[in-house]
């Protein structure tokens, strides 16, 4: 049981290349979640899919796009990166997005923009 | 908006020591959830414990256990008989329904722990 799988693991772009972050779970969660981490600011809610088919912002949404592609994959685009965009990010899913259900987390992509 | 406040960057303990980490928020909901999730250093997110808040026993698994006091919004984690895989990041999170069928999970920024031998 793979659980939430994040590709790729590392990443380096350049100031204004793109890229898009994918993810995936098998645990037929409904609720996806995109989190960025920075050091000494915990995590960050970037944007979130409360079921297939439905996307909402987050905290920090600037810069970002995503998109629901079916209820396994939730992946996160990054247009024109910057070096804010430096950072580690998680994928994360829960079974119906209920404030009770905790978050599974992927192994998180850490991506540095030069 | 709620906020989840870790007021220790950095805590030590020996091995087999108990050391407790503290929580506070701020919401004005009623009903919510907290968490404890751990980050070791492989990166991954675990999930160590979890508290319902109209519950007022405090949760417990295995070593680790809370001390939730509502009225004060505080929910400190207490790690009993430290072990060198508890070293790792503790992060302190909130969950409540945010409107449209969803929820939104708020994280503190985090308490960096380390288990001496």
């Amino acid at each position: 049981n793979a659980g939430v799988t994040q590709t790729p693991k590392f990443q380096v772009l350049k100031t204004g290349q793109s890229m898009t972050l994918q993810c995936a779970q098998d645990m037929n969660h409904n609720s996806m979640y995109w989190y960025r981490q920075d050091p000494g600011m915990g995590l960050r809610l970037i944007y979130y899919s409360a079921s297939e088919g439905t996307t909402d912002k987050g905290e920090v949404p600037n810069g970002y796009n995503v998109s629901r592609l079916n209820k396994r994959e939730f992946s996160l685009r990054l247009e024109s990166a910057a070096p804010s965009q430096t950072s580690v990010y998680f994928c994360a899913s829960s079974v119906e997005g209920r404030y009770n259900s905790p978050l599974h987390f992927g192994n998180g992509t850490r991506l540095t923009v030069t | 908006a709620q906020t989840v406040t870790q007021s220790q960057p950095e805590m030590s303990v020996q091995e087999a020591e108990t050391v407790t980490l503290s929580c506070t928020y701020d919401t004005s909901e009623s009903n919510y959830y907290l968490f404890w999730y751990k980050q070791p250093p492989s990166r991954q997110m675990i999930l160590v414990i979890r508290q319902e808040a109209y519950k007022q026993q405090n949760a417990t698994e295995n070593r680790f256990s809370v001390n939730f006091q509502k009225a004060a919004k505080s929910f400190s984690l207490k790690i009993s008989d430290s072990q060198l895989g508890d070293t790792a990041m503790y992060f302190c999170a909130f969950g409540a329904y945010s409107g449209a069928g969803s929820y939104q999970l708020t994280f503190g920024k985090g308490t960096k722990l380390s288990v001496i031998p």
